[in-house]
Protein backbone atom coordinates (compact mmCIF):
# COMPACT_ATOMS: atom_id res chain seq x y z
CA UNK A 1 0.00 0.00 0.00
CA UNK A 2 1.48 3.56 -0.71
CA UNK A 3 1.53 5.25 3.01
CA UNK A 4 0.95 9.47 2.96
CA UNK A 5 2.28 11.32 4.83
CA UNK A 6 1.53 15.06 5.91
CA UNK A 7 3.06 18.24 7.12
CA UNK A 8 2.44 19.84 9.37
CA UNK A 9 -0.09 18.03 11.93
CA UNK A 10 -1.79 21.62 12.70
CA UNK A 11 -0.95 25.22 11.55
CA UNK A 12 -2.58 28.84 12.75
CA UNK A 13 -2.68 31.04 10.12
CA UNK A 14 -4.08 34.79 10.35
CA UNK A 15 -6.93 35.90 8.02
CA UNK A 16 -5.51 36.88 4.60
CA UNK A 17 -2.00 35.04 5.19
CA UNK A 18 -0.79 32.25 3.08
CA UNK A 19 -1.10 28.42 4.43
CA UNK A 20 1.36 25.65 3.27
CA UNK A 21 0.83 22.10 3.36
CA UNK A 22 2.78 19.26 2.75
CA UNK A 23 1.89 15.71 1.58
CA UNK A 24 4.40 13.15 0.76
CA UNK A 25 3.66 9.70 -0.92
CA UNK A 26 5.54 6.26 -0.35
CA UNK A 27 6.32 5.47 -4.20
CA UNK A 28 5.25 7.64 -6.85
CA UNK A 29 1.94 8.22 -7.82
CA UNK A 30 2.72 10.16 -11.36
CA UNK A 31 1.50 7.94 -14.04
CA UNK A 32 3.96 7.81 -17.02
CA UNK A 33 1.96 7.20 -20.00
CA UNK A 34 -0.26 9.66 -19.16
CA UNK A 35 2.13 12.33 -17.25
CA UNK A 36 -0.60 12.38 -14.73
CA UNK A 37 0.09 12.82 -11.14
CA UNK A 38 -2.50 10.86 -9.23
CA UNK A 39 -3.20 12.79 -6.25
CA UNK A 40 -6.26 14.94 -5.01
CA UNK A 41 -6.24 17.32 -1.65
CA UNK A 42 -9.78 17.17 0.11
CA UNK A 43 -11.51 19.68 2.77
CA UNK A 44 -13.27 18.73 5.91
CA UNK A 45 -15.15 20.95 7.68
CA UNK A 46 -16.09 20.27 11.34
CA UNK A 47 -19.63 17.91 11.29
CA UNK A 48 -19.69 17.66 7.23
CA UNK A 49 -18.25 15.46 4.55
CA UNK A 50 -15.10 15.71 2.87
CA UNK A 51 -15.41 17.62 -0.27
CA UNK A 52 -12.61 17.95 -3.26
CA UNK A 53 -11.19 21.01 -3.61
CA UNK A 54 -7.98 19.57 -6.05
CA UNK A 55 -7.15 16.66 -8.09
CA UNK A 56 -4.14 15.45 -10.71
CA UNK A 57 -2.32 17.31 -8.15
CA UNK A 58 -3.30 20.57 -9.68
CA UNK A 59 -6.56 20.26 -11.49
CA UNK A 60 -8.84 23.09 -9.48
CA UNK A 61 -12.78 21.04 -8.57
CA UNK A 62 -15.13 23.51 -10.46
CA UNK A 63 -16.93 25.46 -7.69
CA UNK A 64 -13.27 26.13 -5.78
CA UNK A 65 -12.21 29.20 -5.20
CA UNK A 66 -9.10 30.26 -6.47
CA UNK A 67 -6.90 30.68 -3.70
CA UNK A 68 -6.42 26.89 -3.73
CA UNK A 69 -4.50 25.77 -5.46
CA UNK A 70 -1.74 22.07 -5.77
CA UNK A 71 1.59 21.30 -7.12
CA UNK A 72 3.99 18.91 -6.94
CA UNK A 73 5.19 15.82 -8.82
CA UNK A 74 6.11 12.22 -7.94
CA UNK A 75 6.32 11.87 -4.59
CA UNK A 76 5.97 15.43 -2.81
CA UNK A 77 3.11 17.78 -3.24
CA UNK A 78 1.52 20.97 -1.49
CA UNK A 79 -1.65 22.69 -1.25
CA UNK A 80 -1.68 26.40 -0.50
CA UNK A 81 -4.28 28.84 0.06
CA UNK A 82 -2.90 32.04 -0.69
CA UNK A 83 -4.96 34.13 1.58
CA UNK A 84 -6.58 32.27 4.09
CA UNK A 85 -10.43 33.03 4.92
CA UNK A 86 -12.47 32.35 7.72
CA UNK A 87 -14.22 29.88 6.31
CA UNK A 88 -11.00 27.64 5.20
CA UNK A 89 -11.04 26.60 8.79
CA UNK A 90 -11.23 22.38 8.23
CA UNK A 91 -8.63 19.39 7.91
CA UNK A 92 -7.19 18.97 4.93
CA UNK A 93 -6.37 15.63 3.34
CA UNK A 94 -4.35 14.67 0.57
CA UNK A 95 -5.16 10.82 -1.12
CA UNK A 96 -3.63 8.99 -3.60
CA UNK A 97 -5.85 7.27 -6.10
CA UNK A 98 -2.52 5.82 -8.27
CA UNK A 99 -3.43 2.48 -6.96
CA UNK A 100 -5.73 -0.01 -4.81
CA UNK A 101 -6.60 0.63 -2.10
CA UNK A 102 -6.55 4.44 -2.52
CA UNK A 103 -5.25 6.33 0.73
CA UNK A 104 -5.30 9.11 2.40
CA UNK A 105 -2.69 11.27 4.37
CA UNK A 106 -3.60 11.69 8.27
CA UNK A 107 -4.74 15.42 7.41
CA UNK A 108 -3.32 18.87 8.65
CA UNK A 109 -5.66 21.08 10.93
CA UNK A 110 -6.03 24.91 9.51
CA UNK A 111 -7.09 27.21 12.43
CA UNK A 112 -7.09 30.97 12.65
CA UNK A 113 -4.25 32.85 14.93
CA UNK B 1 -27.87 17.92 -8.30
CA UNK B 2 -25.97 14.55 -7.04
CA UNK B 3 -27.35 13.27 -3.40
CA UNK B 4 -26.20 10.43 -1.69
CA UNK B 5 -28.18 9.26 1.62
CA UNK B 6 -26.84 6.42 4.09
CA UNK B 7 -28.73 4.79 6.59
CA UNK B 8 -28.77 1.43 8.34
CA UNK B 9 -26.26 2.50 11.26
CA UNK B 10 -26.35 1.56 14.88
CA UNK B 11 -25.09 0.20 17.95
CA UNK B 12 -23.50 -3.61 17.93
CA UNK B 13 -22.19 -5.53 20.00
CA UNK B 14 -18.87 -7.38 19.03
CA UNK B 15 -19.32 -10.04 16.44
CA UNK B 16 -22.76 -8.30 15.10
CA UNK B 17 -23.78 -8.36 11.62
CA UNK B 18 -25.02 -5.14 9.55
CA UNK B 19 -26.25 -3.87 6.23
CA UNK B 20 -25.70 -0.37 5.48
CA UNK B 21 -27.52 1.51 2.75
CA UNK B 22 -26.75 4.62 0.19
CA UNK B 23 -29.19 5.58 -1.92
CA UNK B 24 -28.00 7.90 -4.59
CA UNK B 25 -29.73 10.00 -7.29
CA UNK B 26 -28.75 13.17 -9.57
CA UNK B 27 -26.60 11.03 -11.72
CA UNK B 28 -26.51 7.91 -13.86
CA UNK B 29 -25.68 5.43 -10.95
CA UNK B 30 -24.34 2.79 -13.22
CA UNK B 31 -21.89 4.64 -15.11
CA UNK B 32 -20.08 5.50 -11.84
CA UNK B 33 -18.06 3.39 -9.03
CA UNK B 34 -18.73 3.38 -5.76
CA UNK B 35 -16.97 3.17 -2.57
CA UNK B 36 -17.35 3.37 0.70
CA UNK B 37 -15.11 5.21 3.17
CA UNK B 38 -15.33 5.50 7.29
CA UNK B 39 -13.98 7.82 9.83
CA UNK B 40 -13.07 6.55 13.93
CA UNK B 41 -14.59 9.51 15.64
CA UNK B 42 -11.94 12.14 16.10
CA UNK B 43 -9.56 10.47 13.22
CA UNK B 44 -8.82 10.44 10.13
CA UNK B 45 -10.59 8.70 6.38
CA UNK B 46 -10.12 5.12 5.85
CA UNK B 47 -11.32 3.65 2.27
CA UNK B 48 -13.43 0.28 3.09
CA UNK B 49 -14.67 -1.57 -0.09
CA UNK B 50 -15.56 0.18 -3.71
CA UNK B 51 -17.43 -1.83 -6.33
CA UNK B 52 -17.19 -0.75 -10.02
CA UNK B 53 -20.55 0.72 -12.08
CA UNK B 54 -21.59 -2.04 -13.36
CA UNK B 55 -20.94 -4.51 -10.51
CA UNK B 56 -18.65 -6.96 -12.05
CA UNK B 57 -15.23 -5.53 -9.84
CA UNK B 58 -14.83 -4.87 -6.08
CA UNK B 59 -12.23 -3.83 -3.88
CA UNK B 60 -11.92 -4.51 -0.26
CA UNK B 61 -9.09 -2.88 2.10
CA UNK B 62 -7.08 -5.57 3.93
CA UNK B 63 -9.19 -4.68 7.24
CA UNK B 64 -12.35 -5.78 6.07
CA UNK B 65 -11.57 -8.42 3.59
CA UNK B 66 -13.43 -11.58 4.46
CA UNK B 67 -15.73 -9.52 6.66
CA UNK B 68 -17.53 -7.06 4.78
CA UNK B 69 -19.41 -7.41 1.63
CA UNK B 70 -20.22 -4.60 -0.70
CA UNK B 71 -22.94 -4.45 -3.71
CA UNK B 72 -25.31 -2.53 -5.41
CA UNK B 73 -28.53 -2.24 -7.45
CA UNK B 74 -28.26 -0.34 -10.64
CA UNK B 75 -32.40 -0.89 -11.54
CA UNK B 76 -32.86 1.10 -7.29
CA UNK B 77 -29.55 3.50 -7.81
CA UNK B 78 -28.55 1.77 -4.37
CA UNK B 79 -25.59 1.10 -2.80
CA UNK B 80 -24.85 -1.28 -0.16
CA UNK B 81 -22.21 -2.53 2.31
CA UNK B 82 -22.90 -5.90 4.19
CA UNK B 83 -20.54 -5.63 7.51
CA UNK B 84 -20.25 -9.17 9.39
CA UNK B 85 -18.15 -10.14 12.34
CA UNK B 86 -18.04 -6.58 14.11
CA UNK B 87 -15.10 -5.48 15.77
CA UNK B 88 -14.80 -1.98 18.41
CA UNK B 89 -12.30 -0.89 15.78
CA UNK B 90 -15.05 -0.69 13.33
CA UNK B 91 -16.81 1.84 14.70
CA UNK B 92 -16.86 4.44 12.75
CA UNK B 93 -19.11 7.15 10.67
CA UNK B 94 -19.37 5.00 7.48
CA UNK B 95 -19.43 7.18 4.11
CA UNK B 96 -20.68 6.55 0.39
CA UNK B 97 -19.02 8.31 -2.11
CA UNK B 98 -19.18 8.55 -5.16
CA UNK B 99 -16.34 8.21 -8.16
CA UNK B 100 -14.92 11.19 -10.02
CA UNK B 101 -14.91 9.78 -13.44
CA UNK B 102 -17.93 8.03 -15.44
CA UNK B 103 -16.69 4.46 -16.76
CA UNK B 104 -13.73 4.24 -14.75
CA UNK B 105 -13.51 0.71 -13.17
CA UNK B 106 -9.53 0.15 -12.87
CA UNK B 107 -7.70 0.33 -9.85
CA UNK B 108 -6.79 4.02 -10.18
CA UNK B 109 -10.26 5.20 -9.93
CA UNK B 110 -11.31 5.99 -6.47
CA UNK B 111 -11.43 10.10 -7.02
CA UNK B 112 -14.31 10.89 -5.03
CA UNK B 113 -16.54 14.30 -6.05
CA UNK B 114 -19.11 13.85 -4.06
CA UNK B 115 -20.12 12.22 -0.46
CA UNK B 116 -22.86 11.41 1.55
CA UNK B 117 -23.41 12.51 5.48
CA UNK B 118 -23.23 9.37 6.50
CA UNK B 119 -24.23 6.60 8.79
CA UNK B 120 -22.73 5.90 12.42
CA UNK B 121 -21.69 2.60 13.63
CA UNK B 122 -20.51 1.71 16.87
CA UNK B 123 -19.63 -1.20 17.90
CA UNK B 124 -19.01 -1.84 21.88
CA UNK B 125 -20.22 -4.46 24.47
Amino acid sequence: DIVMTQSPDSLAVSLGERATINCKSSQSVLYSSNNKNYLAWYQQKPGQPPTVLIYWASTRESGVPDRFSGSGSGTDFTLTISSLQAEDVAVYYCQQYYSTPPTFGPGTKVDLE
Amino acid sequence: EVQLLESGGGLLQPGGSLRLSCAASGFTFSSYSMSWVRQAPGKGLEWVSAMSGSGDKTFYADSVKGRFTISRDNSKNMLYLQVNSLRAEDTALYYCAKDHREDCSGTSCHLFDHWGQGTLVTVSS
